[in-house]
């Protein structure tokens, strides 16, 4: 059985830092690129980031560029998403998910970043 | 980026009838490859993200064959033939055509009447 487990999340204050942690089971991680995206409470859906299989390739929205890093190993079949300097709209919950243009779709159950002083 | 719009953003049905919802882009999402990868998500209140639907109108891996998608270009339709109770929620398309990024249409909230 797939599995892509979350965590890391938690509250923070604006202008600190958290890691996530998303942990993949039941397929072979090292040749899948990798994604996050993240729904704020009560809004749609948002890609924030992708990692290739090898990490020679990265993407950002806008938003979150300089800001958050997406990294993995695959030894340990892990995507980690480093995020810094953080706001209020960064509020949601974030999911990591596989590539969605192939006939497998697979994403996490997500985990809870509340950004408040 | 390419913009997702979807109509309407609220959907109450009846069980047992049909429902409709639309998704227009805002510019073609036909691939280099030929391919035209837009995809339909259903999300459960309190759930991840489920695809339903890839490449338009393929149905993902146990995926009742009441949920159809359709469309080309720019214009698409995600139908339920007939709805059930578990049908609830909200639902997305997302293109993967035009990427990074990805971008996904605000949802439509499926309700019961």
């Amino acid at each position: 059985e797939v599995q892509l487990v979350e965590s890391g999340g938690g509250v923070v204050q604006p202008g600190g830092s958290l890691r996530l942690s998303c942990a993949a089971s039941g397929f072979i991680f090292s040749n899948f690129g990798m994604n996050w995206v993240r729904q704020a409470p009560g809004k749609g859906l948002e890609w924030l980031s992708y990692i290739s299989s090898s990490s020679s390739t990265i993407y950002y929205e806008d938003s979150v560029k300089g800001r958050f890093t997406i990294s993995r190993d695959n030894a340990k079949s892990s995507l980690y998403l480093q995020m810094n300097s953080l706001r209020a709209e960064d509020t949601a919950v974030y999911y990591c998910a596989s590539p969605q243009r192939g006939i497998t779709s697979y994403w996490g159950q997500g985990t809870l970043v509340t950004v408040s002083s | 980026d390419v913009v997702m719009t979807q109509s309407p953003l609220s959907l109450p049905v009846t069980l047992g009838q049909p429902a409709s919802m639309s998704c227009r882009s805002s510019q073609s999402l036909v691939h280099s490859d030929g391919n035209t990868y837009v995809n339909w998500y259903q999300q459960r209140p309190g759930q991840s993200p489920r695809r339903l639907i890839f490449s338009v109108s393929k149905r993902d891996s146990g995926v009742p064959d009441r949920i159809s998608g359709s469309g080309s270009g720019t214009d698409f339709t995600l139908k339920i033939s007939r709805v059930e109770a578990e049908d609830v929620g909200v639902y997305y398309c997302m293109q993967a055509t035009h990427w990074p990024p990805w971008t996904f249409g605000q949802g439509t909230k499926v309700e019961i009447k």
